[in-house]
């Protein structure tokens, strides 16, 4: 166990539902951020945040909004997906942003039908 | 912004054998040069880490290089066991900014 949860493991949506991911973490770290894993492809990260600001959104469609109400928690509120995103989505968390160790959660997969 | 690349994408070796995998890097500033392991189904989890001011680093088995001056970071894990099969992901970071992360090597070690 790292210390990063993520809720729920699994999750099957349709195009015209709204979910949302949950990452928590009780390491006191104050960087945070959601990555898209999908087959064949490397990490791509999606959102960064630091000291619960959004210091960095990697050009994400709209129908992906975060939301960070603390240090601690971290949302991924999904509108609309297409079956494109199905995919990993992985939360991590590092003491500062970069430079140190991240801290990856299990993860969700999530399959958009 | 930074460019990591890594190579190969995939690796079989035969239990026993040594793995390299290889990794590029385009941005001077880039000081933390962590390398994950992600079995299937599982988190990436931390093996191993360098920052620029080292050379080399060991731990057990594993090791990573770092050449400052060609921008290049290497893993090295010597007498591979099944249980290293997984995929490895390097990273490239520096204080205040995001990681880069390579494309990933599946490494398949053959009993």
């Amino acid at each position: 166990e790292t210390g990063v949860t993520q809720t729920p493991r699994h999750l099957v949506m349709g195009m015209t539902n709204k979910k949302s991911l949950k990452c928590e973490q009780h390491l006191g770290h104050n960087a945070m951020y959601w990555y898209k894993q999908s087959a064949k492809k490397p990490l791509e990260l999606m959102f960064v945040y630091s000291l619960e600001e959004r210091v960095e959104n990697n050009s994400v469609p709209s129908r992906f909004s975060p939301e960070c109400p603390n240090s601690s928690h971290l949302f991924l509120h999904l509108h609309t997906l297409q079956p494109e995103d199905s995919a990993l989505y992985l939360c991590a968390s590092s003491q500062e942003r970069g430079g140190t160790e991240a801290f990856f959660g299990q993860g969700t997969r999530l399959t958009v039908v | 912004g930074e460019n990591v690349e890594q190579h190969p994408s995939t690796l079989s070796v035969q239990e026993g054998d040594s793995a390299v995998i290889k990794c590029t890097y385009s941005d001077s500033a880039s000081n933390y040069f962590p390398w994950y392991k992600q079995e299937l189904g599982k988190r990436p989890q931390l093996i191993i880490d360098i920052r620029s001011n080292v050379g080399e680093k060991k731990d057990q088995r594993i090791a990573v290089t770092l050449n400052k001056t060609a921008k290049h970071f290497s893993l090295h894990i010597t007498e591979t066991q099944p249980e290293d099969s997984a995929v490895y992901f390097c990273a490239a970071s520096s204080s205040g900014n995001q990681f880069y992360f390579g494309t990933g090597t599946s490494l398949t070690v053959i009993p």
